[in-house]
């Protein structure tokens, strides 16, 4: 069965530093992958998605992803964190592009002024 | 675009009470989901709709819940007997096929 695990419950970085959020996943197969951001007392944003080809993925506002087969990995990056950044992230797989998403237990973003 | 729309945004139940959720999908999004997510978890997929046609429910625990979308359209979950384990937040989603799904803001459930 596919699976996602977000090793960091929560990460604290200061404003204008880089960040990386790592998500491992477990899939037999060729993954579809996902990022996803959840603002407060919002529902899920779409970040970024991988579709087999390019290992590298540009997102919006800044976000980009790296996936790894040998690592089975998708870790997200930004190179300089925003105040607006601060939210939770969720990590998700789907092995048919898009139906029955199995999201990660997220991972909590805060930002230092 | 308008985006995904959810109803009522709160509610507070005793255990034994019934409860439903609204959802207004994009428009012209054939495909419908429902997550269940637990406070400080990830969404868990309870069931999706193509149209009004179930796809998958076999996460959705049918002695409690249900769910019907019957023109293809708007959906309703509905539970039959809440339980204080189904304190969560219930999100829906819409896509058009298997493109972008793209989220409500969900309802909180409390259930004492």
């Amino acid at each position: 069965a596919q699976s996602v695990t977000q090793p960091d419950a929560r990460v604290t970085v200061s404003e204008g530093a880089s960040l990386q959020l790592r998500c491992k996943y477990s899939y037999f197969g060729t993954p579809y992958l996902f990022w996803y951001v959840q603002y407060p007392r919002q529902g899920l944003q779409l970040l970024l998605k991988y579709y087999p080809g390019d290992p590298v993925v540009q997102g919006v506002n800044g976000f980009e992803a790296e996936f790894s087969k040998s690592n089975s990995s998708f870790h997200l990056r930004k190179a300089s964190v925003h105040w607006s950044d601060w939210a939770v992230y969720f990590c998700a797989v789907s092995h048919n592009m898009g139906y029955k998403l199995t999201f990660g237990t997220g991972t909590s973003l805060l930002v230092d002024p | 675009e308008a985006g995904v729309t959810q109803s009522p945004r709160y509610a507070v139940l005793q255990e034994g009470q019934a409860v439903s959720f609204w959802c207004d999908p994009i428009s012209g999004h054939d495909t419908l989901y429902w997550y269940q997510q637990p406070r400080d978890q990830g969404p868990q997929l309870l069931v999706y709709f193509r149209d009004e046609a179930v796809i998958d429910n076999s996460q959705l625990p049918s002695d409690r819940f249900s769910a019907v979308r019957p023109k293809g359209t708007n959906s309703t979950l509905k539970i039959q007997s809440a339980k204080q384990g189904d304190t969560a937040t219930y999100l829906c989603a819409s896509s058009r096929d298997k493109d972008t799904q793209y989220f409500g803001p969900g309802t909180r459930l409390l259930v004492l």
